[in-house]
């Protein structure tokens, strides 16, 4: 168990449609950061949060967008769903996101646009 | 823009072989490099993490170790055990540990 929570584990929109997919870290990670996987992919850094701010961001439009809240949970928001958003969707925090600690995992949740 | 490249895509192997995962990356400016687990449909685990002014680390049967001069790392399973049967995915974090950057992954198989 990584101490990392995802919710829900499977979701199911339609094209067009929002999402909001919920993470809650580990007590006393100040980071967390958001990745997309596609099947047979590895895991596709969309943005990664420290202390309620973005501090960094991967090859991921704007309806993609985020918040981190004081009490180490994160949202992942998703607008005008297309197809292609079909994924796991994981979060994984570290301490202090500096790269001297491991990331930890949750276990993810997979999303389907039809 | 850092690619990170696994190789073999998928691996079969009897249990009780030594196994070697190749990984590589484009840029050696990387903070880490970290090994992860990954059991169908789950989340991952990280295995091992390598720092960048480290060549190796060890945990149990796995040995990974770092070249960042060849752009290079390799993990090594001792003894393969059927429980092994995972994806395992390399991952190289920039300097300033604000992305990580994940290869495909190996799909390794270990026959009972």
């Amino acid at each position: 168990e990584t101490g990392v929570t995802q919710s829900p584990t499977h979701l199911i929109k339609t094209r067009g449609q929002q999402v909001t997919l919920r993470c809650s870290s580990q007590s006393g990670h100040n980071t967390v950061s958001w990745y997309q996987q596609a099947l047979g992919q590895g895991p596709q850094f969309i943005f990664q949060y420290y202390r309620e701010e973005e501090n960094g961001r991967g090859n991921f439009p704007p309806r993609f967008s985020g918040l981190q809240f004081p009490n180490y949970s994160s949202e992942l928001n998703v607008n005008a769903l297309e197809l292609d958003d079909s994924a796991l969707y994981l979060c994984a925090s570290s301490p202090t996101g500096t790269g001297v600690e491991k990331l930890f995992f949750g276990s993810g949740t997979q999303l389907s646009v039809l | 823009k850092q690619e990170v490249t696994q190789i073999p895509a998928a691996l079969s192997v009897p249990e009780g072989e030594n196994l070697v995962l190749n990984c590589s990356f484009t840029d050696s400016a990387i903070y880490n490099l970290q090994w992860f687990r990954q059991d169908p449909g789950k989340g991952l685990t990280s295995l091992l993490l390598i720092q960048s002014s480290q060549r190796e680390q060890t945990s149990g049967r796995l040995n990974a170790s770092l070249d960042k001069s060849s752009g290079r790392s390799t993990l090594y399973i001792a003894a393969s055990q059927p429980g092994d049967s995972a994806t395992y995915l390399c991952a190289a974090t920039n300097t300033g540990g604000f992305k990580t950057i994940f290869g495909a992954g190996t799909r390794l198989f270990v026959k009972a």
